[in-house]
């Protein structure tokens, strides 16, 4: 799996926009990007994942870029409870499991 | 639908002793993983059962083993803790045989060996 790159830690003013970017610059063509976050001592949350195209849901949206060697996840809104360990991560299509780095610790301040 | 489900949740083991875990997958889901999340530290995969046979392993020893029942649950076992066992295990359930599978993980057993 591709190595990702994810600063140690970011700030964001509650109901901002918090774009958290990520590092892959090995990215093979039949990986995926995820990004799951941690919340203090609990499970990992899925959060999106994408290939190739912008995607959004609920929680977020993923953008990537053309060349695939970086992309960036961004919170719309974000609140107190967004505040965890965002994990961006590449994984090949039908690996076992997933590779974490250290992920970014993103604090929102009120 | 259920989501992941792990017992128990907090754990105090000393040096030596046997730990069974326990993880209950998403409903509909057909795969379980295991990891290992050291204090600080990123998750690290142990391994992955799927339809009840091992599907792969991380760099860990023999004694990290584990199971998968019929009904897709799944227990992780380790003999002869050691100190550096504590950590927080984590399960993830997922749907394999489709082309992206994403897992989803339960909240962890926050294990402490003295």
């Amino acid at each position: 799996d591709a190595k990702t790159t994810q600063p140690t830690s970011m700030d964001c003013a509650e109901g901002r926009a918090a774009n958290l970017p990520c590092n892959h610059s090995t990215i093979s063509g039949n990986e995926y990007v995820y990004w799951y976050r941690q919340i203090h001592s609990q499970g990992p949350q899925y959060i999106i994942h994408g290939l190739k195209n912008n995607e959004t849901n609920e929680m977020a949206s993923l953008i990537i870029t053309e060349d695939r060697k970086s992309s960036t996840l961004i919170l719309p809104h974000a609140t107190l409870r967004d505040t965890a360990v965002y994990y961006c991560i590449v994984r090949v299509k039908g690996a076992q499991k997933l590779v974490f780095g250290q992920g970014t610790r993103l604090t929102i301040n009120p | 639908e259920t989501g992941v489900t792990q017992s128990p949740t907090h754990l105090i083991k000393t040096r030596g002793q046997q730990v069974t875990l326990r993880c209950s997958s998403q409903s509909g889901h057909n795969t379980v993983s295991w990891y290992q999340q050291a204090l600080g530290q990123g998750p690290q995969f142990i391994f992955q059962y799927y339809r009840e046979e091992e599907n792969g392993r991380g760099n860990f020893p023999p004694r990290f083993s584990g199971l998968q029942f019929p009904n897709y649950s799944s227990e992780l076992n380790v003999n002869a803790l050691e100190l550096d066992d504590s950590a927080l295990y984590l399960c993830a359930s997922s749907l394999d045989g489709l082309a992206v599978t994403t897992q989803y993980f339960g909240p962890g057993t926050r294990l402490l060996v003295l």
